[in-house]
C-alpha cells in the first residue's frame, strides 16, 4: 500500500546549520508530494508541495525536489534559524481525499 | 479570517462518556476532515466530507461518528469514550472539494485525554 517514511527526530542543530531531513515514499501512480510544519501549540500549515516528478516546492528558504527515481521527497534548508524549530511532517497524495502523513520530525535550532 | 476554529482546546472525560468536538471554518472550503494525532504516527483520518450534505470513512472511523451541519462547520462525536481515544484531534479543510490533493488547512486542535 502507499506509505510515506521520515527520518526519526529529534533533530537538533545549531542557527545558521545545514537542514535535511530525509523522505521517501511507495505509492502506485503519480503521487503529489507536500511538506507540512507544526509549530508549538499549534496546528499544521503547508510549507511546501511538488505536483509531479522533478518538481521543486520552495518557501521561506526550504526547498524538496520530488524525485521519482528515488521515490524521495527530502527538506532542505542552508541556514535554520530558531523559529524554524517544529515538527515537519512529509505527506502524501495519490487519490481521492486521502492524504498519508509521516509520523513527523522534530526539529531543535539552538542560539 | 479565522482560519479554522476548533472547540473544545482541551478535555478530560471518564470512560464512557460523550461529548462532541466542533469544528467551523470561515474560508468557504468544499471539503473538511477529522484527523487524530498520536505520538509516532503521524495524522491519520477518521471522516471527511467532500462536500455539504456528505461524510465517509477514513483510515480509523471506529468509536466515532461526525455530522456536516452546514458549510462551515463539521462535527466529530465520541459517543462512549475509551481510553484509547486520548490524542489530539485536529480538524481541517480543503478548498475545491475534487479530491485532487489541494492544500488542507488545520485548525489548533483538541487535547483529549480519556481516564
Amino acid at each position: 500500500g502507499n506509505s510515506v517514511t521520515q527520518m526519526e527526530g529529534p533533530v537538533t542543530l545549531s542557527e545558521e546549520a545545514f537542514l535535511t531531513i530525509n523522505c521517501t515514499y511507495t505509492a502506485t501512480g503519480y503521487p503529489s508530494l507536500f511538506w507540512y510544519v507544526q509549530y508549538p501549540g499549534e496546528g499544521l500549515q503547508l510549507l511546501l508541495k511538488a505536483t509531479k516528478a522533478d518538481d521543486k516546492g520552495s518557501n521561506k528558504g526550504f526547498e524538496a525536489t520530488y524525485r521519482k527515481e528515488t521515490t524521495s521527497f527530502h527538506l532542505e534548508k542552508g541556514s535554520v534559524q530558531v523559529s524554524d524549530s517544529a515538527v515537519y511532517f512529509c505527506a502524501l497524495f495519490t487519490g481521492g481525499f486521502k492524504t498519508i502523513f509521516g509520523a513527523g520530525t522534530r526539529l531543535f535550532v539552538k542560539a | 479570517n479565522a482560519g479554522v476554529t476548533q472547540t473544545p482546546k482541551f478535555q478530560v472525560l471518564k470512560t464512557g462518556q460523550s461529548m462532541t468536538l466542533q469544528c467551523a471554518q470561515d474560508m468557504n472550503h468544499n471539503s473538511m476532515y477529522w484527523y487524530r494525532q498520536d505520538p509516532g504516527m503521524g495524522l491519520r483520518l477518521i471522516y471527511y466530507s467532500a462536500s455539504e450534505g456528505t461524510t465517509d470513512k477514513g483510515e480509523v472511523p471506529n468509536g466515532y461518528n461526525v455530522s456536516r451541519l452546514n458549510k462551515r462547520e463539521f462535527s466529530l462525536r465520541l459517543e462512549s469514550a475509551a481510553p484509547s481515544q486520548t490524542s489530539v484531534y485536529f480538524c481541517a479543510s480543503s478548498e475545491e472539494g475534487s479530491g485532487r490533493g489541494e492544500t488542507q488547512y488545520f485548525g489548533p486542535g483538541t487535547r483529549l485525554l480519556v481516564l
